[in-house]
């Protein structure tokens, strides 16, 4: 049983670009999340979101970050226009129910430069 | 929003040495989660506590919550290299819209030496 995938590891983009990451959730799983981590910094939560469903956004920035979650297909997390302020680790978390003993499972992130 | 504070932010140890790092806040955790993060890979969880003064043991990891579940510790016996991470903790706690978060302390970053 697979994990938590996200592609790519590391991305690097200049000023201005479109970023892409995408995150295919374990097997089972409907429930996805999204976290930025800065340097020296904790987990921020982004986004919560369901097949087809946005359910929580309250931590996504209000300009040019989006998330999806299609029926078929992975989660993407989408920022336009990146900015050096962009520069982080974004992970993606999946897990099979939501509560208080909700277990989430980390993907291995992917590492966006701007430059 | 609820704040976690960690303790200490850093340690480095020799391997062998026991240490014990903190997580606490001003208000009563629902329930809390401890992860280790290596570098360059994600957050894997350790354990879940919700019962005040409840303990959990992981092999050399002793995972204690406070009785009035303000505060948790994790101590960890005869620390090896492979205990080397970031340890972090996390409130699970309820946003509503049927939307549980997890809210991150910046964690102990420790290293240990051989």
């Amino acid at each position: 049983n697979a994990g938590v995938m996200q592609n790519p590891r590391h991305l690097v983009r200049r000023r201005g670009q479109e970023a892409r990451l995408r995150c295919s959730p374990m097997k089972g799983h409907s429930h996805v999340y999204w976290y930025r981590q800065l340097p020296e910094e904790g987990l921020k939560f982004m986004v919560y979101l369901q097949k087809e469903n946005i359910i929580d956004e309250s931590g996504m920035p209000k300009e040019r970050f989006s998330a999806e979650f299609p029926k078929e297909g992975p989660s993407i997390l989408r920022i336009q226009q990146v900015v050096r302020g962009d520069s982080a680790a974004y992970f993606c978390a999946s897990s099979p129910f939501t509560g208080l003993n909700t277990e989430a499972f980390f993907g291995q992130g992917t590492r966006l430069t701007v430059v | 929003t609820q704040l976690l504070e960690q303790s200490p932010q850093f340690l480095s140890i020799q391997e062998g040495e026991n240490l014990t790092v903190y997580c606490n806040s001003s208000s009563v955790f629902s329930s809390l989660q401890w992860y280790r993060q290596e570098p360059g890979e994600g957050p894997v969880l350790l354990v879940t506590v919700v019962t005040g003064g409840e303990v959990k043991k992981l092999k050399r990891l002793t995972f204690q919550f406070g009785d009035a579940r303000k505060d948790s510790s994790l101590h960890i016996t005869a620390a090896q290299p492979g205990d080397t991470g970031l340890y972090l903790c996390a409130q699970v706690s309820y946003s509503g819209a049927g939307s549980y978060q997890l809210t991150f302390g910046k964690g102990t970053k420790l290293s240990v030496i051989p």
